[in-house]
Formats: structure tokens, sequence, C-alpha cells
């Protein structure tokens, strides 16, 4: 099995909103509606901002949004805000395994 | 406080093995599912087991099937990971993380640790 595919990076200016996409087949992103999202500080633990496609943790900022078309899930950040700098991770269930995807860092401008 | 801790990494020659615990406080252990997840420096996670909160069903990444094993301790709150016959691919940091949902084997993880190095080198 093979990561789920998402872009290298994304930058936008604070206040601006960007979407970090997140690609994979019809064996786990496509075939499941069980895509997470996890943000990454430097030398941090990942930490849960949305799972199911669109669910949001008790906690979590609602300028974080998730959604899905076919293979390829989604997440927008709304309202960019320095703190939200940091490296992005999506994941899929599949019957094998949860896959990771090969990660995003987005840029605050 | 929710919390977990992991210890145990080292740094351990290829071949050898170690053998990492994760210590829970702050939730009921007993009725979560929880798993090892791990990432090799300056790369994305990779999950690598899973173990059901009776520890009865347990589920392995291919790529450490055969060389390591999950258990679990409820009474003393801590998750275990058993690693031999290291090899150098298996240098990351390992993290433990609770499993969110119920019954998918490993799927959205809640709560991580901090994680603890491991590093596999001659």
């Amino acid at each position: 099995q093979s990561a789920l595919t998402q872009p290298a990076s994304v930058s936008g200016s604070p206040g601006q909103s960007i979407t970090i996409s997140c690609t994979g087949t019809s064996s786990d992103v496509g075939g499941y509606n069980y895509v997470s999202w996890y943000q990454q500080h430097p030398g941090k633990a990942p930490k849960l901002m949305i799972y199911e496609v669109s669910n949001r943790p008790s906690g979590v900022s609602n300028r974080f949004s998730g959604s899905k078309s076919g293979n390829t899930a989604s997440l927008t950040i709304s309202g960019l805000q320095a703190e939200d700098e940091a490296d992005y991770y999506c994941s899929s269930y599949t019957t094998i395994s949860t896959l990771f995807g090969t990660g995003t860092k987005v840029t605050v401008l | 406080e929710v919390q977990l801790v992991e210890s145990g990494g080292d740094l351990v020659q290829p071949g050898g093995s170690l053998r990492l615990s994760c210590a829970a406080s702050g939730f009921t252990f007993s009725s979560y599912e929880m798993n090892w997840v791990r990432q090799p420096p300056g790369k994305g996670p990779e999950w690598v087991s899973y173990i059901t909160s009776s520890g009865s069903i347990i589920y392995y990444a291919d790529s450490v099937k055969g060389r390591f094993t999950i258990s679990r301790d409820n009474a003393r709150n801590s998750l275990y990971l058993q690693m031999n016959s290291l090899r150098a691919e298996d240098t990351a940091v390992y993290y433990c993380a609770r499993d969110l949902k119920q019954g998918r084997g490993g799927d959205v993880f809640d709560i991580w640790g901090q994680g603890t190095m491991v590093t596999v080198s001659s």
C-alpha cells in the first residue's frame, strides 16, 4: 500500500483560506468516509483535527473543515493564523491498515 | 489530564531487541483500543500495531509482522511494544496513540504520547 498523496507545501497570508488535498484510491479514501487530518508542530506529536471526513473533535477551532469527493479528501483552514503554520497529514482507513499521507507543510506568509 | 507517556527508546544495533512502554493516565485505559504509530525522521507517520481493549484482537503492519509484539496490562494502565530483529528502517519516533473509534482496527488517533526515539544503527 502506498502513502496517500498530498502537496508538499501550501502557503497563505493571515486571514486567507487555504485547502490541502489528499489523494488516494477507491480502496482507501474513496471507499470509506473514514478520513482523518492531523496537525503537527516541530518536535511535537500529531494532533487530531478532523475525523470521519468532516467531524471536529472537541476543542478544535471551527476554522478547520474537511470534505471529500471521490478519491480525494480536502482540509480547509479559513482565517489563517500564525499558529496554523505546521505540517498536516491526512489518513484513511483501509481493510489492511490505516494509511497516512505524505504530508503538507503550511506556511503563513 | 488525559495523558500517554512513552519510554524505552534507545540506540540499538541491527538485529537487537527493545521493549517500549506507554503509561496511560486520566482516562479509563481498559475501555480503549490502543495503537503504536511510528514516524521516521523527516517523514510522515506510519501505523505499526493495534490492540483491542481486552487484548483479544491484535493487528500489525506488514513491515513489522513477525518481529514486533504488542501487549497491554490493564491493571497497570500500560501498553507495550516488544521489538525484535530490529533493522535500520525501524529507526523512528514511536508514539502510543488512543483509538477514538472502536472496532475499526486502528483508525482515529485522538490522544498521542510525546514519543520515544528508537535508533537502529551499528
